[in-house]
């Protein structure tokens, strides 16, 4: 089954940091741009960062620039998410994110929830 | 950044109801707009890509239009399971954005 399966998720205190996880199955990762797009309880969707499909581009959401850090592992079909300096309005389900042939997401994870406070 | 403005926020409809939901871009975006479907608790859903190109799998009752700053999703006769929340989103430059959501509920 082609799926994106995110972990990593948690509760953690202001100035903390976590690392998100996401792993794919039943595609391989290397032929895709990926994408973190998160969702602040009873808000709407935010997106956060994208990074090409090896690795070498990267773009961050000013909201988060400096802070986070969004990497992969073709090899282990894996993407991350390094959250540093969090902040209260970091709170939010994190969704990883397949973008298709056409500068659109295709596939979503299922998410993992952040709650950043003390 | 570019905006995506979308309207209304919310809307109350009759199943059988045509439904339209506007958003509008802070800046031309040839048509690098696509829309989704979100249902509480769940991931979003794809429905258009290309402002009106229609994924695999989507009810023809769906369809998008529009082009440069203006754009509309249509759902032509809404069904129970269309009560739901939409958003828009460009991918015209490097940082995506959505709109803020349209969330359309049953009278």
């Amino acid at each position: 089954e082609v799926q994106l399966v995110e972990s990593g998720g948690g509760l953690v205190q202001p100035g903390g940091s976590l690392r998100l996880s996401c792993a794919a199955s039943g595609f391989t990762i290397r032929s895709y741009w990926m994408h973190w797009v998160r969702q602040a309880p009873g808000k709407g969707l935010v997106w956060v960062s994208r990074i090409s499909n090896d690795g070498s581009s990267t773009s961050y959401a000013d909201s988060v620039k400096g802070r986070f850090t969004i990497s992969r592992d073709n090899a282990k079909n894996t993407m991350y998410l390094q959250m540093n300096r969090l902040r209260a309005g970091d709170t939010a389900v994190y969704y990883c994110a397949r973008e298709g042939s056409d500068w659109y997401v295709d596939l979503w994870g299922q998410g993992t929830l952040v709650t950043v406070s003390s | 950044d570019i905006q995506m403005t979308q309207s209304p926020s919310s809307l109350s409809a009759s199943v059988g109801d045509r439904v339209t939901i506007t958003c509008r871009a802070s800046q031309s975006i040839s048509n690098y707009l696509n829309w989704y479907q979100q249902k509480p608790g769940k991931a979003p859903k794809l429905l258009i890509y290309a402002a009106s190109s229609l994924q695999s799998g989507v009810p023809s009752r769906f369809s998008g239009s529009g082009s440069g700053t203006d754009f509309t999703l249509t759902i032509s006769s809404l069904q129970p399971e269309d009560f739901a929340t939409y958003y828009c989103q460009q991918s015209y430059n490097t940082l995506w954005t959505f709109g803020q959501g349209t969330k359309v509920e049953i009278k």
